[in-house]
């Protein structure tokens, strides 16, 4: 079937240090990647995707890169800052045609001054 | 475009009552979605439709739960009668079909049920 695994959290770190969130996933067919956010107290807002292969999605100095021999999409943030302390989830699509995706559990990210 | 709206913000209602969550998706977007948070058991998908159908409900829980989407703009979620453990953030999406899957979400609607 198709799903997604996240490392599980908390995630808790300095400002400035390195971030990594780890994320694998099950799926049939070739789906899209993505990256969602959710600060507290919001809805998730997309953070980034990638759509192939080899793609590398980014935005607001995160980036992911589709690993299809290893069908992983690692997020990376070279230097985190207590703004981005937040919920990050991993998703797939699902192919049909449908929009579905399918999320992970979740990380939460700690970020201290 | 105000993105997608949901209302009410808040709602605390007792064991039994009947609760109707609402959501005003972003003008155009064909698909809706609505979702369940909890602790316990992370992001959950209910429902989801299609230019107003209903595509998939596997994910609504029971049967005292159910979603209607009588135009373009505008869907509820029910929950009759309502349980404790019914308790959640619930979040309506909406996406467009030549977006590549991304979905909007609105600020969640958090349902406590006493």
């Amino acid at each position: 079937g198709n799903s997604v695994t996240q490392m599980e959290g908390p995630v808790t770190l300095s400002e400035e240090a390195f971030l990594t969130i780890n994320c694998t996933y099950t799926a049939t067919g070739y789906p899209s990647l993505f990256w969602y956010v959710q600060y507290p107290g919001e809805g998730l807002q997309l953070l980034l995707k990638a759509t192939k292969a080899d793609d590398k999605g980014s935005n607001k100095g995160f980036e992911a890169t589709y690993r299809k021999e290893t069908t992983s999409f690692h997020l990376e943030k070279g230097s985190v800052q207590v703004s981005d302390s937040a919920v990050y989830f991993c998703a797939l699509s699902l192919s049909g045609g449908y929009n579905k995706l399918i999320f992970g559990a979740g990380t939460r990210l700690a970020v201290h001054p | 475009d105000a993105g997608v709206i949901q209302s009410p913000r808040h709602e605390v209602t007792e064991m039994g009552q009947e609760v109707t969550l609402r959501c005003k998706p972003i003008s155009g977007h064909d698909y809706l979605f609505w979702y369940r948070q909890t602790m316990m058991r992370g992001l959950e998908l209910l429902i989801y439709f299609n230019n107003n159908v209903p595509i998939d409900d596997s994910g609504m829980p029971e049967d005292r739960f159910s979603a209607k989407m009588p135009n373009a703009s505008f869907s509820t979620l029910k929950i009759q009668p309502s349980e404790p453990r019914d308790s959640a953030v619930y979040f309506c999406a909406s996406s467009f079909r030549l977006a590549d899957y991304e979905q909007y979400f609105g600020p969640g609607t958090r349902l406590t049920v006493t």
